[in-house]
């Protein structure tokens, strides 16, 4: 079975510059996660998808962070205009259903960001 | 937001000793979760804890979920080089919330 799989690996831009990282669930999941790690620190969550519906968006910075999933599968998440701050890995998770305590969250390696 | 807080920070063994890292936290929990993360990867589920007072083993690993439901701990016996890694405990407050606090990790390094 295939993993998560997410592009690029590494991104470096400049502060103010825009990007954009991209994931592909294991196929079949209904949800999906976005999570930002600082160096030094655990994951955080961003965004939540069901399906192709925001579950939780609490702790997105709306102001630059934009996230979609138009059709239930892969899913991109923007930032645009990028801070300093925003240098981290952001990770893509994804689980078959609207997770219980009962269902495993399977992590993509990740994107690793540098803002300079 | 809230992040729980692990201890230690960084620990360094010799290949063989045993390992004991413990999680806390200032809110209760119902599901305790430890994971491991490689370098250049995402976090990995090793075990997994749904009730106060449980042990929980994975092969040289256990796990348990402390009483008060703030803490949880994660013992390795024996340890291998292939133990090095970053391990993360997180909890989840509500079932069916699925929103996980992660900690804020402890580093295992094994001296040669």
């Amino acid at each position: 079975e295939a993993g998560v799989a997410q592009s690029p690996r590494y991104k470096i831009i400049e502060k103010r510059q825009s990007v954009a990282f991209w994931c592909n669930p294991i196929s079949g999941h209904a949800t999906l996660y976005w999570y930002q790690q600082i160096l030094g620190q655990g994951p955080k969550l961003l965004i939540q998808f069901q399906n192709n519906g925001v579950v939780d968006d609490s702790q997105l910075p709306k102001d630059r962070f934009s996230a979609e999933r138009l059709k239930g599968v892969d899913s991109t998440l923007k930032i645009q205009p990028a801070k300093l701050e925003d240098s981290a890995v952001y990770l893509c998770a994804s689980s078959p259903r609207r997770r219980s305590a009962n269902e495993k969250l399977f992590f993509g390696s990740g994107t690793q960001l540098s803002v300079l | 937001g809230q992040q729980l807080n692990q201890s230690p920070q960084s620990m360094f063994i010799q290949e063989g000793e045993d390992v004991s890292m413990n999680c806390t936290s200032s809110s209760i929990f119902n599901t305790w979760l430890w994971y491991k993360q490689d370098p250049g990867e995402g976090p990995v589920l090793l075990i997994a804890l749904y009730k106060a007072g449980e042990l929980t083993s994975n092969g040289r690993l256990t796990a348990q979920f402390g009483i008060t439901r703030k803490d949880s701990f994660l013992n390795i016996s024996a340890s291998i080089p292939s133990d090095v890694g970053i391990y993360f405990c997180a909890g989840e407050s509500n079932f069916g919330n699925e929103k996980l606090t992660f900690g804020t990790g402890t580093r295992l390094t094994i001296i040669p």
